[in-house]
């Protein structure tokens, strides 16, 4: 199993549309949490940490299910500035710094 | 923009070549990661650096080696190249104080022929 695996996608969606990720991971220590946005060919960007209690950033909402080892991300008015490559981030913890990367999740919004 | 740079932004090698990336990191910050991104996958940690040490390494092999210098900039060298090696090199700073959060820099793409 891998150690964050994310939807395959891609996902193409219209304006306005409200689009949900998930993702798993499989060390069940992992201490923090993380969406990146990745645009074409730059580097990635922090988008938002997750907690456990859930937080929303505007649009932008992160829950993170420990028991189930679950993560997600929920766009609601999708803009076509949201086209972007999202990536699931985990921090093992316990002392290391290393960031764990799903493969990401590619958005397409659509006029 | 993170403050974190990266050079060369570009860079063609060949097999058994070696190749020096650089990286510096953003003010303030003393620890700096290194990571792999293939086309079509997530970054994979290569290692990371804080305050001149090596302080936990990915599944690369010892041809990947590293520095970070007393001004916390930091480079990666690969020896004996392989095709493989093609790939986005990403450094990331972040401020060791138990706050994880990784800023990175543009990358530098490396193409193997």
């Amino acid at each position: 199993r891998k150690e964050v695996e994310q939807d395959p996608g891609p996902f193409n969606v219209p304006e306005g549309a409200t689009v949900a990720f998930n993702c798993t991971y499989s060390n069940s220590a992992s201490q923090s949490f993380f969406w990146y946005r990745q645009d074409c060919r730059k580097e990635p960007k922090l988008l938002m940490s997750v907690y456990s209690s859930g937080n929303e950033d505007g649009r932008f909402t992160a829950q993170l299910n420990r028991a189930s080892q679950y993560i997600s991300l929920l766009i609601r008015d999708s803009k076509l500035s949201d086209s972007a490559t999202y990536l699931c981030v985990v921090n093992p913890g316990a002392g290391s710094y290393q960031l764990t990367f799903g493969k990401g999740t590619k958005l397409s919004v659509i006029p | 923009e993170t403050g974190v740079t990266q050079s060369p932004t570009h860079l063609i090698k060949t097999r058994g070549q070696q190749v020096t990336l650089r990286c510096s990191s953003q003010s303030g910050h003393n620890t700096v990661s290194w990571y792999q991104q293939a086309l079509g996958q997530g970054p994979q940690f290569i290692f990371q650096y804080y305050r001149e040490e090596e302080n936990g390494r990915g599944n690369f092999p010892p041809r990947f080696s590293g520095l970070q210098f007393p001004n916390y900039s930091s480079e990666l060298n690969v020896n004996a190249l392989e095709l493989d090696d093609s790939a986005l090199y990403l450094c990331a700073s972040s401020l060791k104080t138990g706050e994880e959060t990784q800023y990175f820099g543009p990358g530098t793409r490396l193409l193997v022929l």
